[in-house]
């Protein structure tokens, strides 16, 4: 299995411009979720998916992010507008079963600059 | 709601030598527990799990790591780091019927040859 599949792995935009982040999970996992990664905050939980539906999106941080599951093998995460403070690395992963019992494969992670 | 605590920033160890990371964990009842690893430009992989039962718990890579409820600690352990073991590494902690996984901030690795 090639694991869970980011991309793109390194992302630069000016502020203001919508950004798309995708992620293709590990077949068969039936749970995704994305989680930002920032010096400031640490990893948090952004929102997580069940069979394509969102579960619980918590920890959005605000309108301007969306996240999307059309399949049960891809999801994106989209920022509109995006904001220099939106700058970080945004990990997705996958597991099998609900969490926390079932182990969350991560993938490489995105990193975003927003200039 | 559930925190954890990784008191060392930064930690460097010489090959060969033991290792221990420290986690302290807030939770009104018993907690999952975890530890990843996260190296440079990787996501993150999960080294060990406690959920229940035995307090000491193996995991990958020669890691394990010991639950003590008195302390409410969940220390990461290895009696011998590998130069592969430099990396950041990460515990975190869900409640019971809790998705919400909260992860602490982190603690570095370097091994010096």
């Amino acid at each position: 299995d090639a694991g869970v599949i980011q991309s793109p792995r390194h992302e630069v935009t000016e502020m203001g411009q919508e950004v798309t982040l995708r992620c293709k999970p590990i077949s068969g996992h039936d749970y995704l979720f994305w989680y930002r990664q920032t010096m400031m905050r640490g990893l948090e939980l952004l929102i997580y998916f069940n069979n394509n539906v969102p579960i619980d999106d918590s920890g959005m941080p605000e309108d301007r992010f969306s996240a999307k599951m059309p399949n049960a093998s891809f999801s994106t995460l989209k920022i509109q507008p995006s904001e220099p403070r939106d700058s970080a690395v945004y990990f997705c992963a996958s597991s099998f079963g609900p969490p926390p019992r079932d182990t969350q494969y991560f993938g490489p992670g995105t990193r975003l600059t927003v200039l | 709601a559930q925190s954890v605590t990784q008191p060392d920033i930064h930690i460097t160890v010489s090959e060969g030598a033991s290792l221990e990371l420290r986690c302290n964990y807030s939770y009104g009842a018993t907690p999952y527990l975890f530890w990843y690893v996260q190296s440079p430009g990787q996501g993150l992989q999960l080294l060990l799990k406690y959920f229940s039962g035995d307090t000491l718990v193996q995991g990958i890579k020669g890691f394990e790591a010991e639950f003590k409820r008195s302390q409410s600690s969940f220390n990461l352990r290895k009696p011998s780091v590998h130069w592969s073991d430099a990396a950041e590494y990460f515990c975190a902690v869900v409640g019971y019927n809790n998705n919400d996984m909260r992860f602490g901030a982190g603690t570095r690795l370097t091994v010096k040859p």
